[in-house]
């Protein structure tokens, strides 16, 4: 089955700073990647997603980029700010509706002022 | 528009017992899917729901198991409660292929 591997694990950066977390896939027929900031005690919240037939999103600070070829895809977070910190997660789904996702273990962000 | 929302938010369980919960998709979405969070396995896949059929399962014994109701709601039921069962337990609703939207979780802790 799919396997979502997310690097790093712990990644602290000064406010100002560019973030950037790594994700690969096992499954080549995975086309929906999306990602998921979580808060504590709170459920995750979808920040950016992008499908298999795109190679790059962008929505303001964020932006995502996908290597369909490599199976790998990356979050970028520019001019970080401390209300960024908090636990990122990648994802992967291979049917048509985006659902049962695969996980990566997450990559927590500290950003610091 | 209300969120996702999961009753109870938190739950103290015996090893034995049995448990469900329960979760409210947002209106109009009739997918909803279910996810265990733990700290050592991270966020794994339980099952979806859609039109209150399974659409899909992730790899989880049959000690886990789901249902679907006619307004889209849904409930999932852990028996024979092990210690490994606490979680956190999160659901997620989306409208057909679009982003699944998750709800706070339900923390169980089982004794």
């Amino acid at each position: 089955g799919e396997n979502v591997e997310q690097h790093p694990s712990t990644l602290s950066v000064q406010e100002g700073d560019s973030a950037v977390i790594k994700c690969t896939y096992s499954d080549s027929a995975s086309n929906y990647f999306p990602w998921y900031k979580q808060e504590l005690g709170k459920g995750p919240q979808l920040i950016i997603d992008i499908r298999s037939n795109v190679g790059e999103k962008k929505d303001q600070r964020i932006a995502v980029t996908l290597n369909k070829t490599a199976k790998h895809f990356s979050l970028h977070i520019t001019e970080t700010q401390p209300e960024d910190s908090a636990v990122y997660f990648c994802a992967a789904s291979h049917n048509q509706a985006g659902t049962a996702l695969i996980f990566g273990k997450g990559t927590t962000l500290s950003v610091s002022s | 528009k209300a969120g996702v929302t999961q009753t109870p938010r938190y739950l103290i369980k015996t090893r034995g017992q049995q448990v469900t919960l329960s979760c409210s998709p947002i209106s109009g979405h009739r997918s909803v899917s279910w996810y265990q969070q733990t700290p050592g396995q991270g966020l794994q896949f339980l099952f979806e729901y859609f039109s209150e059929t399974q659409r899909n399962k992730g790899n989880f014994p049959g000690r886990f198991s789901g249902r679907q109701f006619s307004n889209s709601r849904s409930e999932m039921n852990v028996s024979t409660l092990e210690l490994g069962d606490s979680a956190l337990y999160l659901c997620a609703s989306s409208l057909i292929g679009e982003e699944q939207y998750f709800g706070p979780g339900t923390r169980l802790t089982v004794t």
